[in-house]
């Protein structure tokens, strides 16, 4: 079974810039979501992916957009970056739908930094 | 108010305590309560999920849940030097909601 995967591990822009960054889901999951997580902050939620639908979406503004995959990869894309999204951007696998659980598998991160 | 609150520390004890790590929430409406382990610039590392009031074990670990009181602990037996980690509680409403956590506290355990 792989486990939840993300790249670029690290990544430095400059404002203004737009960032792409990627997910695999765990193997058997459908569902994707995205965290973005402040240094010495819990993780805050920005979207979820259901089967290539957005199921959900925390309080970011419209530059934080993403997409989902038919094999459930999934991309969050950030427009006209700002020195505050400076953060470590976290995915997270689960399985949703009727059978599903709130089980929420992260991968490693991607630690953002905009200079 | 914060949804979820939790003490940040940092807390340090020495190995072998039992560590006793606690969240407050403000919504009744949560329905499951994990407890997430991250280790330093590292993905957060699910360690404990429950549902119902009531204890929880697993190895070392006890998770309480106190759905009257809107409390939920984590304790930590025979604490070892690789526990030094950062702690999360998270809870969601219900199905594949949102998880929504706490600060996390910083937990050191000194040889």
């Amino acid at each position: 079974e792989t486990g939840v995967t993300q790249s670029p591990t690290h990544l430095i822009k400059t404002r203004g810039q737009q960032v792409t960054l990627r997910c695999s889901s765990q193997s058997g999951h459908n569902t994707v979501s995205w965290y973005q997580q402040a240094l010495g902050q819990g993780p805050q939620f920005i979207f979820q992916y259901y089967r290539e639908e957005e199921n959900g979406r925390g309080n970011f503004p419209p530059r934080f957009s993403g997409l989902q995959f038919p094999n459930y990869s999934s991309e969050l894309n950030v427009n006209a970056l700002e020195l505050d999204d400076s953060a470590l951007y976290l995915c997270a696998s689960s399985l949703g739908g009727t059978s599903g659980s709130n089980e929420q598998f992260f991968g490693p991160g991607t630690r953002l930094t905009v200079l | 108010q914060k949804e979820v609150e939790q003490d940040p520390g940092p807390l340090s004890v020495p190995e072998g305590a039992i560590v006793s790590l606690n969240c407050t929430y403000s919504n009744s409406a949560f329905q499951y309560f994990m407890w997430y382990r991250q280790y330093s610039r590292k993905g957060p590392e699910l360690l404990m999920y429950t549902y119902s009031s009531g204890n929880k074990e697993d190895g070392r670990f006890t998770a309480q849940v106190d759905k009257s009181s809107k409390y939920i602990s984590l304790f930590i037996r025979d604490s070892q030097p690789s526990d030094s980690a950062t702690y999360l509680c998270a809870m969601v409403l219900s199905g594949n909601t949102p998880l929504v956590f706490g600060k996390g506290t910083r937990l050191s355990v000194i040889a």
